[in-house]
């Protein structure tokens, strides 16, 4: 079965340190990618997508992912987190056979002044 | 883990009849439910927010009359189009907040195809 799969369940950083998200798909073929962020209270709002051509994809806030299609993977990176980034992260993958949008099971960062 | 169900998952109808989709907590109580519309190839569009109890939170430029949301428990919210035309032909889905760690949680989706 297709899936979308985020091994970190919650992270725990303190300011300044770098954070990566892992995000695994196993769909084949062509996929359109996402992350969305939810602020404490409040509902999902897209961070970054990957569509076509370069494969490193940089976002709001100072995020980026990397496409790396040989590892079905679009990992979410940010090189030096603040306390307003604590939120839940949610990866997201289309896959173009299906035209239907998966989420993981997100991730919860929290991060400490 | 929880679980958000949503039903149908697919529904075909006719042009000018009305659809109903159910999303429900199966087992966590959800205070806000909100539902979400995918155009295809494209990324969520927010819909609207629903609050167990009150009136649901419409985004920007969505037709209240047209998408009826209820949420009359902390388990189930339902989507209504009504008057389904062609052009409402999408991918719909919901997600829950949970009461107790407010984590968020997708249903599965619901293909709708308006003929």
């Amino acid at each position: 079965a297709q899936s979308v799969s985020q091994h970190n369940h919650h992270v725990i950083l303190s300011e300044a340190a770098s954070l990566e998200l892992g995000c695994n798909y196993s769909y084949g073929g062509t996929v359109n990618l996402f992350w969305y962020v939810q602020y404490p209270g409040q509902h999902l709002q897209l961070l970054l997508k990957y569509f076509s051509g370069d494969p490193l994809v940089k976002g709001i806030k100072g995020f980026e992912a990397e496409f790396i299609k040989s590892k079905f993977s679009f990992n979410l990176r940010k090189p030096s987190v603040q306390w307003s980034d604590t939120a839940e992260y949610f990866c997201a993958v289309i896959s173009l056979n299906t035209d239907k949008l998966i989420f993981g099971t997100g991730t919860r960062l929290q991060v400490f002044p | 883990g929880a679980v958000v169900s949503q039903h149908p998952s697919w529904v075909i109808c006719k042009s000018g009849t009305s659809v109903k989709i159910e999303c429900r907590s199966l087992d966590f109580q959800a205070t806000t439910m909100f539902w979400y519309r995918q155009f295809p190839k494209q990324s969520l569009m927010l819909m609207a927010t629903s609050n167990e109890g009150s009136k649901a939170t419409y985004e920007q430029g969505v037709e209240k009359d047209k998408f009826l949301i209820n949420h009359a428990s902390l388990t189930l919210s339902t989507l209504t189009v009504t008057s389904a035309h062609p052009e409402d032909s999408s991918f719909y889905i919901c997600s829950a907040r949970s009461l107790t760690n407010e984590k968020l949680f997708f249903g599965s989706g619901t293909q709708l195809s308006v003929l």
